[in-house]
């Protein structure tokens, strides 16, 4: 039961443009919500989280959008930037078990071309 | 301020052998999680755990599998008896402070991978 599904597996950008990376969850519980960005032969890096009580949450060049109703969320990078290019996971907490777990979506790889 | 660290980076066990992993939580951190990625799938989590202290086993399998985080030392996962099945990439995360609604950030390490042959 994938309770976090990112439904793009990739995701192709010109450098300078808007990068849209799109999360949805079934699970109502669901409380807090992340997105991580991970390299090859490394491990997950935190870029940005939201807690449910708020509809968006801003940091630089990254902004992550709630729409609860709809469970879904995105995360917006503008500009894109070579660098960017990553492997992007949203992950998911609460929903009736300990904070401790995340329950994390199948990633999506975003290429940004110069 | 160094990171979360996992050692080896790399291992490599026969089928029947036991692999252990280790986990260094960052400088502060109290709270240590393990979760595994299978080959083109997402991380799945294992075990969340404090000092001394098991918070969360839910994504343990119910056999072979163990864990620990002494007062002293680093968090360790123990795989008895390996199979060809548990070849994946193990990744340590830790936070400062027990998880919480509304704040749960947790930082990952390098990741073991982990090949059984």
């Amino acid at each position: 039961d994938q309770q976090v599904k990112q439904n793009s597996p990739s995701l192709s950008v010109q450098e300078g443009r808007i990068s849209i990376l799109n999360c949805d969850y079934t699970n109502s519980m669901f409380d807090y919500f992340l997105w991580y960005k991970k390299y090859p032969a490394e491990g997950p890096t935190f870029l940005i989280s939201i807690s449910s009580i708020k509809d968006k949450n801003e940091d630089g060049r990254f902004t992550v959008f709630l729409n609860k109703s709809a469970k879904h969320l995105s995360l917006h990078i503008v500009p894109s930037q070579p660098g960017d290019s990553a492997v992007y996971f949203c992950a998911a907490s609460g929903g009736g078990t300990s904070y401790g777990k995340l329950t994390f979506g199948q990633g999506t790889i975003l290429t940004v071309h110069p | 301020n160094a990171g979360v660290m996992q050692n080896p980076r790399h291992l490599v066990r026969r089928r029947g052998q036991e692999a252990r992993l280790r986990c260094s939580p960052m400088k502060g951190h109290s709270h240590v999680y393990w979760y595994r990625q299978l080959p083109e799938e997402g991380l799945k989590f294992m075990v969340y755990l404090q000092k001394e202290n098991i918070i969360d086993e839910s994504g343990m399998p119910k056999e072979r599998f163990s864990a620990e985080f002494p007062k002293e030392g680093p968090s360790i996962l123990r795989i008895q008896q390996v199979v060809r099945g548990d070849s994946a990439a193990y990744f340590c995360a830790s936070s400062p402070r027990l998880s919480v609604a509304g704040e749960n950030e947790q930082y990952f390490g390098p990741g073991t991978r982990l090949t059984v042959t």
